[in-house]
């Protein structure tokens, strides 16, 4: 079945550092990559996507590609700010369309 | 253009009770998914409902039930509350799921089993 393993957290940085956030995968077919972000009490907000392989999604300064041969969708950034702070999940969909998540990452910046 | 709406935001019951949570789809959107956010458990999916059919479930006991009305918006019933039914119960919808279109999510409902 689909499975998303995602690096461990919590990961604290300091403001203007950069940020890598390890996502691997394995799942059937060719699946569609996403990263969300849940901000404190909140729901779960789309941060970018990636349809195919070699597809680079961003927004907000984060990026994440696409990697069919490695099977990973790792998110960086270059300068982090203190807004930031929230938990990050990478999640996969694949035929049957329900969202696999991985455990999320919980990202705190200090300034 | 409004996004997903949920209600209630909180919901506190004590167990054995029933409990209904509500989602308002983004106009347009025909497909609607059920997600549980259970502490230290992360996101588990529970339902997918799609043109006013149940499509997919996920691993969850049958008294998780729900339905999608003829607007598209759905209903999640959760029977005999147990105490690990607490959780943030998070609503999505897409466009046509046929077509693998990204899910938006609403801010969830709290549910708090006493």
């Amino acid at each position: 079945g689909n499975s998303v393993t995602q690096m461990e957290g919590p990961v604290t940085l300091s403001e203007e550092a950069f940020l890598t956030i390890n996502c691997t995968y394995t799942a059937t077919g060719y699946p569609s990559l996403f990263w969300y972000v849940q901000y404190p009490g909140e729901g779960l907000q789309l941060l970018l996507k990636a349809t195919k392989a070699d597809d680079k999604g961003s927004n907000k300064g984060f990026e994440a590609t696409y990697r069919k041969e490695t099977t990973s969708f790792h998110l960086e950034k270059g300068s982090v700010q203190v807004s930031d702070s929230a938990v990050y999940f990478c999640a996969l969909s694949s035929g049957n369309e329900k969202l696999t998540f991985g455990t999320g990452t919980r990202l705190t910046i200090i300034p | 253009e409004a996004g997903v709406t949920q209600s209630p935001t909180h919901l506190i019951k004590t167990r054995g009770q029933q409990a209904t949570l509500r989602c308002s789809p983004i106009s347009g959107h025909t497909s609607v998914y059920w997600y549980q956010q259970a502490l230290g458990l992360g996101l588990q999916f529970l339902l997918w409902y799609d043109e006013g059919e149940e499509r997919n479930r996920g691993n969850f006991p049958p008294r998780f039930s729900g339905r999608q009305f003829p607007n598209y918006s759905s209903e999640l019933n959760v029977n005999a509350l147990e105490l690990e039914d607490s959780a943030l119960y998070l609503c999505a919808s897409s466009l046509s799921a046929r077509r693998k279109e990204t899910q938006y999510f609403g801010p969830g409902t709290r549910l708090l089993v006493l």
